[in-house]
């Protein structure tokens, strides 16, 4: 998976309580992305990372906020999970804008 | 109008047979078009990119790009069992936003 480390991999949390979901990647690549795929949407983009400290908002971006500290690290935060937000999450990188996205092998996360 | 439209299927064929999968669009931007391949559990993964009209061959995979019929194939040639995944197609103007479509799920039979 492209040296792309996506944790935790399941995960299940009650509605109402915070969640984080981490990607780490050893590829040193600017660009990093936050999408959730879900049957029937396809995949769909969330947040997105153009390098430290810089980010914005995707086509579902409402109920999650991010933050990239460092390069290889891109948090997605779900401030307070609701049901609707139990979906598989998988983060990509891409060294820039034109060139091809690698994705990690996703987060399973279940809102009870 | 959904910026992309993709048969879901399943589609079943045996081993060996010639694979046809489809996605339509409506945005005219659009520059990269793109196809993941993605297997159970799996993140996907890129199979083929291309920026323009025609055809683009590797190995047993083509990809075929038509632009005045917003139209986009991936062809597989002597399918293997291994080639069972969900496909999606994908695509882009700008390089950020992409638009992916829901998937094909293909199963090869041995």
């Amino acid at each position: 998976d492209a040296g792309i480390t996506q944790s935790p991999r399941h995960k299940v949390t009650e509605t109402g309580t915070p969640v984080t979901l981490r990607c780490h990647q050893t590829e040193n690549h600017r660009y990093m992305y936050w999408y959730r795929q879900d049957p029937g949407h396809g995949l769909r983009l969330i947040h997105y990372s153009y390098g430290v400290k810089d980010t914005d908002k995707g086509e579902v971006s409402d109920g999650y906020s991010v933050s990239r500290s460092k390069t290889e690290d891109f948090l997605l935060t779900l401030e307070s999970a609701t049901s609707s937000q139990t979906s598989v999450y998988f983060c990509a990188i891409s060294e820039s804008v034109e060139t091809r996205k690698y994705f990690g092998a996703g987060t399973r996360l279940s809102v009870l | 109008q959904k910026e992309v439209e993709q048969d879901p299927g399943p589609l079943s064929v045996p081993e060996g047979a010639i694979v046809s999968l489809n996605c339509t669009y409506s945005n005219s931007a659009f520059q990269y078009f793109m196809w993941y391949r993605q297997y159970s559990r799996k993140g996907p993964e890129l199979l083929m990119y291309t920026y323009s009209s025609g055809n683009k061959e590797d190995g047993r995979f083509t990809a075929q790009v038509d632009k005045s019929s917003k139209y986009i194939s991936l062809f597989i040639r002597d399918s293997q069992p291994s080639d069972s995944a969900t496909y999606l197609c994908a695509f882009s103007n700008t390089g950020n936003q992409f638009y992916f479509g829901t998937g094909t799920s293909l199963t090869v039979i041995p």
